[in-house]
């Protein structure tokens, strides 16, 4: 078991509705991150709160919404997603600053399929 | 911006040592993560090395060059159980503190 879940684990939606996805962290951290993960490609960094910031928004489309109420949630709210949106997303949490590097610690994803 | 290279797939067997190799091309380095994920699971931590040289870890090390731009992740005393894609990620200072993960190497341990 992991201090950081995400729900749910597999979501199927159509490109009308509207989904959230959901990320708690159990570690005290103060920063939290989404990623997506799709087959064949690098982790992409989507969105980065610290301190309950959003301080890094990598060109994601505004189908894409984040939303951190506070430091240990996090969520992703999805609204017309496209098929090509289907892939794993990854929640992750930091301490900030800590040592001078960033270990990230994962959820285990919620896998989308968009149809 | 960040280039990093990893092999897409390794196969090994089971007992034998295994080097996935990691080449990174970067303005600006830090240190360079290595974090095992198994099908399905989320990314978990190896290791980090800022420092040239050789990091132990039981069955698991990781080597870095700075000059080279390389790293690789050791794997010995192979198990089952190791096989798993292997991401490799490098910190790079001067703004985001955010590492920026390859697309990983699938490896394949078989009996």
């Amino acid at each position: 078991e992991t201090g950081v879940t995400q729900t749910p684990r597999h979501l199927v939606m159509g490109m009308t509705n509207k989904k959230s996805l959901k990320c708690e962290q159990h570690l005290g951290h103060n920063a939290m991150y989404w990623y997506k993960q799709s087959a064949k490609k690098p982790l992409e960094l989507m969105f980065v709160y610290s301190l309950e910031e959003r301080v890094e928004n990598n060109s994601v489309p505004s189908r894409f919404s984040p939303e951190c109420p506070n430091s240990s949630h996090l969520f992703l709210h999805l609204h017309t997603l496209q098929p090509e949106d289907s892939a794993l997303y990854l929640c992750a949490s930091s301490q900030e600053p800590n040592r001078g590097y960033t270990e990230a610690f994962f959820g285990q994803g919620t896998r989308l399929t968009v149809v | 911006g960040q280039n990093i290279d990893q092999p897409t797939e390794m196969t090994a067997t089971e007992g034998a040592i295994v080097q996935i190799n990691c080449t990174y091309q970067t303005s600006g380095f830090n240190g360079l993560f290595w974090y095992q994920q198994h099908a399905g699971e989320a990314p978990t931590f190896l290791s980090y090395n800022v420092l040239d040289g050789l990091e132990e870890k039981g069955r698991f090390s990781s080597f870095l060059s700075r000059s080279k731009g390389y790293s690789y992740l050791l794997l010995k005393e192979l198990q089952m159980k190791d096989s798993a894609s292997y991401l490799c990620a490098v910190h790079a200072s001067g703004g985001s503190y955010i590492p920026t993960f390859g697309r990983g190497t699938s490896l394949i341990v078989h009996p």
